[in-house]
């Protein structure tokens, strides 16, 4: 069955370092990947999109990776801050399928 | 925009009890999801709407479950008879367009907790 995986269940790193969080897929080939942060006792919040053509896409301070080869996504936030500490979703699609998740990701940053 | 409002934010129940969760997703958004979070299994899609349209419910857990959704700003997701294995986080997300190409937009979820 298709599957996404987050590798880490959590995360911890120091303020001003670049946090890399990683999304596997297998028995899928996504055509999209998407990227959600959730805070605790909210809902996801979108942060970035990419598609199977495209190698790299940033926003700010941060960058996301589709490696279709390796059937990866890497997700960096360079110069971490306290304030980025969240769980960070992935989220695959193909064709017109909805979004399938990973388990995501808690993210500490450590002053 | 107020974004997608669920409610209620918190329900507790006991085992049997009918619970219907409810939400309204962003205006002039065509695709309706609802998703349920738990520690165990993450974030699973339950059944998702087009135009009001219910196009897959597979991931509906068992026929005490049903989702409706009667016109474009109101949907409402039931459990009849509800037990504690369905204890979770329940999420209403919508997007404009095709869901794999455009963000889905989360409500801050209902908690469901069964006793």
């Amino acid at each position: 069955s298709q599957k996404i995986e987050q590798n880490s269940e959590a995360l911890n790193i120091q303020e001003g370092k670049t946090a890399t969080l990683t999304c596997n897929y297998t028995n899928y080939s996504p055509a999209y990947l998407q990227w959600y942060r959730q805070d605790p006792g909210r809902g996801p919040v979108f942060l970035l999109l990419i598609r199977e053509n495209e190698k790299e896409k940033r926003k700010e301070r941060l960058k996301v990776t589709f490696d279709t080869t390796l059937k990866q996504s890497l997700f960096h936030i360079t110069a971490s801050q306290p304030a980025d500490s969240a769980t960070y979703l992935c989220g695959a699609s193909s064709g017109n399928t909805p979004l399938v998740f990973g388990k995501g990701t808690r993210l500490s940053v450590i002053a | 925009d107020a974004g997608v409002i669920q409610s209620p934010r918190h329900e507790v129940t006991e085992m049997g009890q009918e619970v219907t969760l409810r939400c309204k997703p962003i205006s002039g958004h065509d695709y309706l999801f609802w998703y349920r979070q738990t520690m165990m299994r993450g974030l699973e899609l339950l059944i998702y709407f087009n135009n009001n349209v219910p196009i897959d419910d597979s991931g509906m857990p068992e026929d005490r479950f049903s989702a409706k959704m009667p016109n474009a700003s109101f949907s409402t997701l039931k459990i009849q008879p509800s037990e504690p294995r369905d204890s979770a986080v329940y999420f209403c997300a919508s997007s404009s367009r095709v869901p794999n190409n455009s963000p889905l937009h989360f409500g801050n979820g209902t908690r469901l907790t069964v006793t």
